[in-house]
């Protein structure tokens, strides 16, 4: 079974540019989550996306964005960004969403490390 | 604010010590998970535990959730070289997003 895919592994782009990572989950899972990691602050929560709709947002400001497919393939973009936003993009899928049932863990992918000039 | 503050933040310790991480934070959680880090991958799930006063064995490893489930500890018994990485506790509080504590970075040198 395919795990948790994302794309690209790297990147490098200049502040004020905009940028979009994708995010593969798990075949059947419904649920695709993102993270941003970064060494001082940690695994901070970007979104949550069930059946192409967003339950739960992060305290991230309006230029981070996403959404999900009906295949749940799940995409997010940043716009205008700042030499804050390089980070560890991080997605993970479970099969029903983010602990209703507790039995429902978050897999990970390997991330997108996003580093902004 | 939901926080979970992982201690130590880092340790380094030598092949067949044993240690213990803990995780703590003032929320209540309905379960808490365990992972682990390597360089370059995604966090990858230890454990699940959901019952107050709950201990699970995995190998070497020891969870517990604490009796009020607000806090959690990872006991590693002879620690070796293949269990370095960053830990990460992440308590779920019922909103559809997990919180995620600190790290926990170990380094177990041979």
């Amino acid at each position: 079974k395919a795990g948790v895919t994302q794309t690209p592994r790297y990147l490098i782009k200049t502040r004020g540019q905009q940028v979009t990572l994708s995010c593969s989950p798990i075949s059947g899972h419904r649920s695709v989550s993102w993270y941003q990691q970064t060494p001082g602050q940690g695994l901070q929560f970007l979104f949550e996306y069930f059946s192409e709709t967003q339950r739960n947002k992060g305290n991230f400001p309006g230029r981070f964005s996403g959404r999900q497919f009906s295949n749940s393939r799940s995409e997010m973009n940043v716009s205008t960004l700042e030499l804050g936003d390089s980070a560890l993009y991080l997605c993970a899928s479970s099969l029903t969403g983010q602990g209703v049932e507790w039995n429902s863990p978050l897999h990970f992918g390997n991330g997108t490390r996003l580093t902004v000039t | 604010t939901q926080l979970l503050e992982q201690s130590p933040q880092f340790l380094s310790i030598q092949e067949g010590e044993n240690l213990t991480v803990y995780c703590n934070s003032s929320s209540v959680f309905s379960s808490l998970q365990w992972y682990r880090q390597e360089p370059g991958e995604g966090p990858v799930l230890l454990v699940t535990v959901v019952t107050g006063g709950e201990v699970k064995k995995l190998k070497r490893l020891t969870f517990q959730f604490g009796d009020a489930r607000k806090d959690s500890s990872l006991h590693i018994t002879a620690a070796q070289p293949g269990d370095t990485g960053l830990y990460l506790c992440a308590g779920y509080p019922g909103t559809y997003k997990y919180i995620f504590g600190t790290g926990t970075r170990l380094k177990v040198l041979a």
